[in-house]
């Protein structure tokens, strides 16, 4: 069965300092693993498609890396509107276009 | 261009009562899914349409919950006798054709079950 564990649950930082999250996933064949930034109240929002192990993608101040059990969102020198829920998904290979598997979140506060 | 709209944005209801929640995707494409998010929870699947057919069904929770897409673009999520546990975030994603992979996300209708 296809699963998603997202680590930590939540994460505070000072303005400036680095830091990673972690996406651990078990699927019979990645088609994808995606990355979502959630703000509150709102629907999550598009960040990064990664679909082999080496494979790295940056934006801004966030950098996506996938091996072949986990990725990682590093996001360098944060400021608080870095502040989010980031989501983590994946999508396997069989049948087509299909659903992705969400992890629970990294609910990520960045102070000044 | 408009991303993918949902209406209402909160819908309370009372126990027992149907409820319908709308989708409209972004224009031009023909896959759109449902998902349901519980708080401090991640998505959960509902239900995938290609075109006007689900492709896609396996999770519906039970067969209160009932969708339609008529001709391919807007979507209507149907509830019927709803309960409490109901209450939840649900939320609309579409993708596009050209090889992507990535789901767009509306930003969902708040429902409480009273």
């Amino acid at each position: 069965e296809d699963q998603v564990t997202q680590s930590p649950e939540a994460l505070r930082l000072q303005e400036g300092e680095s830091s990673s999250l972690n996406c651990s996933y078990t699927v019979s064949g990645l088609r994808g693993l995606f990355w979502y930034r959630q703000d509150p109240g709102k629907g999550p929002e598009f960040l990064f498609t990664l679909y082999s192990a080496g494979e790295e993608k940056e934006k801004e101040r966030l950098k996506a890396t996938l091996t072949k059990k986990e990725s990682f969102l590093h996001i360098t020198a944060p400021k608080p509107e870095d502040s989010a829920t980031y989501l983590c998904a994946v999508q396997d290979g069989s049948g087509g276009y299909n659903k992705l598997i969400f992890g629970a979140g990294t609910r990520l506060a960045v102070h000044p | 261009g408009a991303g993918v709209s949902q209406t209402p944005s909160n819908k309370v209801t009372e126990k027992g009562k149907y409820v319908e929640l709308r989708c409209d995707p972004i224009s031009g494409h023909t896959a759109l899914y449902w998902y349901r998010q519980s708080l401090g929870q991640g998505p959960e699947f509902l239900i995938y349409f290609q075109g006007t057919g689900a492709a896609d069904d396996s999770g519906l929770p039970n067969d209160r919950f009932f969708a339609v897409r008529p001709e391919g673009s807007v979507s209507t999520l149907k509830i019927q006798r709803t309960e409490r546990g109901d209450s939840a975030v649900y939320l609309c994603a579409s993708r596009g054709d050209r090889g992507a992979y990535e789901q767009y996300f509306g930003p969902g209708t708040r429902l409480t079950v009273t």
